[in-house]
């Protein structure tokens, strides 16, 4: 596709229940992002791929979160027993390696009630 | 990670120029500027980058210090639809640390 997608755009989540968020990077990009950004702040660092491979997760808040990228382009996040804490806006973005310029899906907005 | 620090807001009227600056006195060598702006509701669009030379293209410039503890992203002429949050950044292209750390940028109002 012509950008980076995401799916799905809002997703709303009872208190904990699993979800599943998918991004779709930007054909031939080899690394790809994800980010959490809370409302009124600026996107919080989450995770980093280069292909296939998870090489930065230090930003995952706690270990109910996962991501994978098992063929080195779709992306999926996961959050296991959701809370409210985890509601917030999850953005993908995706790159040309060491490139520097990365492009940004619009995003899947996650409310936990 | 290095640092930036930016204004928490600015406000320009439509049609005349802006600049935004930012401050990042502790840039390393290696520390790539780079500049992004998030419309609301939006991800976050990629605007410019340098590293030690002034650059031009057809969102804004950006213009860099000779020591490179500053820079000013330049909108030559502002239009509603720049009115967003700028993000100033510093990137280091090092294997595995490819990460953009955001900071909470400055929310540009344009005044029509």
């Amino acid at each position: 596709g012509a950008g980076v997608s995401q799916s799905p755009r809002y997703k709303v989540a009872k208190r904990g229940q699993d979800v599943a968020l998918r991004c779709d990077p930007i054909s031939g990009h080899v690394s790809l992002f994800w980010y959490q950004q809370a409302l009124g702040q600026g996107p919080e660092f989450l995770t980093y791929f280069q292909n296939e491979a998870q090489l930065d997760k230090s930003g995952l808040p706690s270990d109910r979160f996962f991501a994978e990228r098992p063929e080195g382009s779709v992306s999926t996040l996961k959050i296991q027993r959701t809370q409210q804490e985890d509601s917030a806006v999850y953005l993908c973005a995706s790159s040309l390696a060491f490139q520097g310029a990365a492009f940004f899906g619009q995003g899947t907005r996650l409310t936990v009630v | 990670d290095a640092k930036t620090t930016q204004p928490n807001s600015m406000e320009s009227n439509e049609e005349e120029p802006v600049h935004l600056p930012c401050n990042h006195s502790t840039i390393s060598g290696t520390d790539y500027i780079h500049w992004y702006r998030q419309l609301p509701s939006q991800g976050p669009e990629y605007v410019i980058h340098g590293l030690t030379s002034n650059v031009n293209n057809r969102m804004a410039s950006l213009a860099i210090a000779e020591d490179r503890k500053s820079s000013t992203l330049i909108l030559h002429r502002a239009t509603l639809r720049d009115a967003a949050v700028y993000y100033c950044i510093l990137y280091s292209l090092s294997f595995g640390n490819e990460k953009l750390t955001f900071g909470t940028g400055t929310r540009l109002t344009i005044i029509p």
